[in-house]
């Protein structure tokens, strides 16, 4: 089972750059999110998709965009990379109405912006 | 706004040794608590979740205590190995139509041969 699929597992961008993190689930769960964790932190929730189609704001969504057009893919824009973003970025997945929402996340990508 | 909170950063145990990790919570309307663990260079892997109302579950080697009156939580892992050194993290999720979930910082559990 390959559960949360996540693209890729490092990069390095330079200052302005922009770039896009991939993620794909193929457990056919509704709900999909994305967060940041940096160091010695927990995890903060950037984006969050409730279905194809709907996205909204988790508590850090700035300098970031997504979209879900599929079930499957909830990739993750960087616009303008700038050094703050540097961290590692997760992916996570979970299926409608289950109790208590438990998530299934990626293995992350490891970004560093200089 | 609500958080999850955790009273021990760090926790260092011999093999063998039972492990607790503890986790404070703050809302009170939170419905189920969930414990993740997180190997190094991995992402958050679940252990383990717990109702509100119950007061304890047990999974392999792993079991979840609930105290609602003191609003705690905690993971106690028997016969720690060296396989479950990592961090720690639990999480809380209010219930009903809330589908995003709050967690802590983590607890880092080292376990030493």
């Amino acid at each position: 089972n390959a559960g949360v699929t996540q693209t890729p597992k490092f990069r390095i961008l330079k200052i302005g750059q922009s770039m896009t993190l991939q993620c794909a689930q193929d457990m056919n769960h509704n709900y999909m999110y994305w967060y940041r964790q940096d160091p010695g932190m927990g995890l903060k929730l950037i984006y969050y998709s409730v279905g194809a189609g709907i996205t909204d704001k988790g508590e850090v969504p700035n300098g970031y965009n997504v979209s879900r057009s599929t079930t499957e893919d909830f990739p993750l824009r960087l616009e303008l990379a700038a050094p703050s973003q540097t961290s590692v970025y997760f992916c996570a997945s979970s299926i409608q109405g289950a109790p208590g929402n438990i998530q299934y996340f990626g293995a992350g990508t490891r970004l560093s912006v200089l | 706004g609500e958080s999850v909170g955790l009273h021990l950063p760090t926790l260092s145990v011999q093999e063998g040794d039972n492990s607790i990790i503890n986790c404070a919570y703050s809302n009170s309307a939170s419905d189920y608590f969930i414990w993740y663990k997180q190997e190094s260079g991995k992402g958050p892997q679940f252990i383990i979740d717990i109702r509100s109302n119950m007061d304890k579950r047990q999974g392999q080697r792993v079991t979840v205590l609930l105290n609602k009156t003191v609003k705690h939580l905690s993971l106690q892992i028997a016969a720690t190995q060296p396989g479950d050194s990592a961090v720690y993290f639990c999480a809380e999720n209010s219930g009903g139509s809330n589908y995003k979930l709050t967690f802590g910082k983590g607890t880092l559990l080292t376990v030493n041969p």
